[in-house]
């Protein structure tokens, strides 16, 4: 069936590591967009890519770099210049032209200790 | 920017309606989302409204639109414990969602 794929789903890392959460999607779609969710806060833009080796910084972007290399992949890496790391992430894709229905993932919970 | 509101907590009795409501700031959005959130998992639509639309059915669920108050509803009749989950608004360009902070639903017996 075709869908949004994270992995892993729940990761824990150290103080001062990079880590990389996956998301792969086999819905030719051509958006990607990554999500952070806080309680309380909704969810906010970190990056988004409309087309492969192109992206665009969203509303938190600070701390946080992507890649686009092929369609169906954009993995979000956090590195460790992001002070609040610890928060549920969530993936999502979009077919151009359509009504800007978005597909989510299932979402990766990343836990710094 | 956009900025897109909601209340945090709604609770309901089951078979009651539930009425969830949302305010946005930008009157440009071409379309406005519902989505739902169950407890770890990813986001799915459960319906949108056109902008020169004022209302939408689907089965259960109604959509209100007031353009003039900026203000958006998502009702659902007969709630079931099943509808229990956090419900987000989002409005915006179809390249760049705000999403509302989301309405936390609890269905009771």
């Amino acid at each position: 069936d075709g869908g949004i794929t994270q992995s892993p789903k729940y990761l824990f890392r150290k103080e001062g590591q990079n880590v990389t959460l996956s998301c792969e999607q086999n819905l030719n779609h051509d958006a990607m967009y990554w999500y952070r969710q806080d309680p309380g806060q909704g969810l906010r833009l970190i990056y988004y890519s409309q087309i492969v080796n192109d992206f665009q910084k969203g509303d938190i972007a600070e701390g946080y770099s992507v890649s686009r290399e092929k369609k169906e992949s954009f993995p979000l890496t956090v590195t460790s210049a992001q002070k609040n790391p610890t928060a549920f992430y969530l993936c999502a894709s979009s077919r151009q032209g359509s009504t800007g229905e978005l597909f989510f993932g299932e979402g990766s919970r990343l836990t710094v200790l | 920017g956009e900025d897109v509101e909601q209340s945090l907590f709604l609770s309901v009795r089951e078979g009651d309606s539930s009425v969830i409501n949302c305010t946005y700031t930008d009157s440009s959005s071409t379309y406005l989302y519902w989505y739902k959130q169950e407890p770890g998992a990813g986001l799915q639509l459960l319906t949108y409204i056109f902008s020169n639309m004022d209302m939408k059915q689907d089965q259960r669920l109604t959509v209100l639109l007031n353009k003039k108050d900026k203000h958006l509803s998502l009702r659902i009749a007969d709630t079931q414990t099943g509808d229990s989950a956090i419900y987000f608004c989002a409005g915006g360009d179809t390249d760049k969602l705000i999403f509302g902070t989301g309405t936390r639903l609890q269905v009771f017996p």
